[in-house]
């Protein structure tokens, strides 16, 4: 069955140093993977997609991701912390079955930037 | 431009009751999603709607159905409310093309008594 995996609940991280938020996933085919961050008594936002192309994908608010297929992963990461970035990240992968598909979230991250 | 709204925001019913929410999207996206997001269980797909028609839905008992109107907006009903649907109610709109990201609502609080 398709799945996407974010296997820490919350990750902690210092201002100014480097943060990484996992995801692996599973599908069949060639897998569209996203990211989206939700922010205290707001909607999700989307920050990066990859649907094709250079493994490393640039998004929003200097945000990045690099899709590894040997390790089915789509790690989100980002050089410098800000206290700002804190809030709840979603993976999520696009599940094609049966002639359609839908979106598979994974339970989400939370993000913690400490100043 | 003006984003994905909800209504309403706020929603108390009791239990055995039906509960309808309302969805519109972004100018010229024909794609709306609904997600129930309960607490520590992330997103759930709840249904697809695109042009009209339903084109898949999740793993939900029927009681959860819903409608796509001509002008892109939908609604998700719920019938037979029990305790467990309390959760807050996502809606998103998309382009229709695969592999678009999606534009997320504020949500609906839905919650039964």
């Amino acid at each position: 069955a398709q799945s996407v995996a974010q296997p820490e609940d919350q990750v902690n991280v210092a201002e100014g140093n480097p943060l990484t938020v996992k995801c692996t996933y599973s599908v069949s085919g060639n897998p569209y993977l996203f990211w989206y961050v939700q922010y205290p008594n707001r909607g999700l936002q989307f920050l990066l997609k990859y649907i094709t192309g250079d493994n490393l994908v640039k998004g929003s608010y200097g945000f990045e991701a690099e899709f590894n297929k040997s390790q089915t992963s789509f790690h989100l990461k980002k050089p410098s912390a800000l206290v700002s970035d804190s809030a709840l990240y979603f993976c999520a992968v696009r599940d094609w079955n049966s002639g359609t598909y839908k979106y598979i979230f994974g339970t989400g991250t939370r993000l913690k930037v400490l100043a | 431009e003006a984003g994905v709204t909800q209504s309403p925001t706020h929603l108390i019913k009791t239990r055995g009751q039906q509960a309808t929410l309302r969805c519109s999207p972004i100018s010229g996206h024909t794609s709306v999603y609904w997600y129930q997001q309960a607490l520590g269980l992330g997103l759930q797909f709840l249904l697809w709607y695109d042009e009209g028609e339903e084109r898949n839905r999740g793993n939900f008992p029927p009681r959860f159905s819903g409608r796509q109107f001509p002008n892109y907006s939908s609604e998700l009903n719920v019938n037979a409310l029990e305790l467990e649907d309390s959760a807050l109610y996502l809606c998103a709109s998309s382009l229709s093309t695969s592999g678009h990201e999606q534009f997320f609502g504020p949500g609906t609080r839905l919650t039964v008594l």
